[in-house]
């Protein structure tokens, strides 16, 4: 049980397009999730909080309007990637909260040429 | 602010040798902490976890930590490398509002 997806796994857009990314949790219900980024060879830093029903909290630093998220259902967050340039590739990564437990999705590999 | 260091930026044992990987935390109350593992491209996979009680723990891949308070830390360890073992290591910390920090990794490479 307590099994989180991200959809897509990898992909690559052109800069200035914006590409949406998934995550679901599959067997439980997730009234937050987070939004973590990784650069290469770097550590997971925390982006945002979504929560179910209202609007997501950012970290400093990041740029609610580029990294857009919605999480619009108990399974469902969205983190959307407007305007997409090559700083933002990184390494997406989400994770849902269960029980006081944390748990990851698989990662989405974003390249932006 | 709740914070994790990890002091070794990369290990290098060889296979069958013992491990012990660092971790440090700065939290005011009690922690909930764990140990990550991730392979190259890969997500996170939970190797143990610390919420309350017994001090040493026991996780998966024969890994175990302990929990020192007096030290604050939570140092990772295995009694005999697998050369399947190197991956980058990371320790972290539930922080307030349930946030996860993570410490910045130890790159473990093994020796056959």
């Amino acid at each position: 049980g307590a099994v989180v997806s991200q959809h897509p796994s990898w992909v690559i857009c052109k800069s200035g397009t914006s590409v949406k990314i998934e995550c679901r949790s599959l067997d439980f219900q997730a009234t937050t999730m987070f939004w973590y980024r990784q650069f290469p060879k770097q550590s997971l830093m925390l982006m945002a909080t979504s929560n179910e029903g209202s609007k997501a909290t950012y970290e400093q630093g990041v740029e609610k309007d580029k990294f857009l998220i919605n999480h619009a259902s108990l399974t469902l967050s969205t983190l959307t990637v407007t305007s997409a340039h090559p700083e933002d590739s990184s390494f997406y990564i989400c994770s849902a909260r269960l029980a006081g437990e944390q748990y990851f999705g698989p990662g989405t590999r974003l390249t932006v040429t | 602010a709740q914070s994790v260091t990890q002091p070794d930026i990369h290990i290098t044992v060889s296979e069958g040798a013992s491990l012990e990987l660092r971790c440090n935390y700065s939290y005011g109350a009690t922690p909930y902490l764990f140990w990550y593992v991730q392979s190259p491209g890969q997500g996170l996979q939970l190797l143990l976890k610390y919420f309350s009680g017994d001090t040493l723990v026991q996780g998966i891949k024969g890994f175990e930590a302990e929990f020192k308070r007096s030290q604050s830390s939570f140092n990772l360890r295995k009694p005999s490398v697998h050369w399947s073992d190197a991956a980058e290591y990371f320790c972290a910390v539930v922080a307030s509002y349930d946030k996860v920090i993570f410490g910045p990794g130890t790159s473990l490479s093994v020796i056959p």
